[in-house]
């Protein structure tokens, strides 16, 4: 079993609709949560960052963590078709490392 | 803008011809770190480093080393580059316990 396991999609929707990502894990040592947007051929950009349980917003983007059930979540409000990019899911504990997920291609259809 | 700068962003290289792959940042964060993901792939972690401590992981191949001269570069040699090594090559930063950011990455072509 991987450490992350994240949906795999690909998810293709229409611009305007709630995008959900979501990831679960079996560490409970981890801590820190982290949402990546990656373009193609480019590097992961840090979306959302989060310590421990609870939610964050960042305009239309909102990260949920349930530690309790070791699930993550990121939604994407108005989706638009600038947001179709692969989305990864990061989380560590305190050693430095970040363990992904496998990733999650979103399309957004115009 | 602060950022993680990387160099070059493409590199055609021949089976076996040592290269160099560059990173500097301009965020002074203390943690350098490189990554190899292939196509479809999560990232893979190859080696970090705390300020001048150097961290390997342990499938790491003996075939990447890495520098750090100084707290804004760091440097991925890849001795003896095989096919398989054929990647996007990614270098981070963050501040101890902290997120991490990624610069644009090289993408590497062995032929």
């Amino acid at each position: 079993q991987k450490e992350v396991e994240q949906d795999p999609g690909p998810l293709s929707v229409p611009e305007g609709a709630i995008v959900s990502l979501n990831c679960t894990y079996s560490n409970s040592a981890f801590q820190y949560f982290m949402w990546y947007r990656q373009y193609s051929r480019k590097g992961p950009e840090l979306l959302m960052y989060t310590y421990s349980s609870g939610n964050k917003e960042d305009g239309r983007f909102t990260a949920q963590v349930d530690k309790s059930s070791k699930y993550i979540s990121l939604f994407i409000r108005d989706s638009q078709p600038s947001d179709s990019a692969t989305y990864l899911c990061a989380m560590s504990s305190n050693d430095y490392k970040l363990s992904f997920g496998a990733g999650t291609t979103v399309t957004v259809r115009a | 803008d602060a950022m993680v700068i990387q160099n070059p962003r493409y590199q055609v290289t021949q089976f076996g011809k040592p290269v160099t792959l560059s990173c500097s940042q301009t965020l002074n964060h203390n943690v350098m770190y490189w990554y190899q993901q292939k196509s479809s792939q999560a990232p893979k972690l190859l080696f970090h480093y705390y300020d001048k401590d150097f961290n390997n992981e342990a499938d790491t191949p003996d075939n990447f080393q890495s520098r750090r001269p100084n707290t804004s570069f760091c440097f991925l040699d890849i001795r003896s580059p095989g096919l398989g090594d054929a990647a996007m090559y990614l270098c981070a930063t963050s501040r101890v316990d902290r997120e991490q950011y990624f610069g644009p990455g090289t993408r590497l072509t062995v032929t």
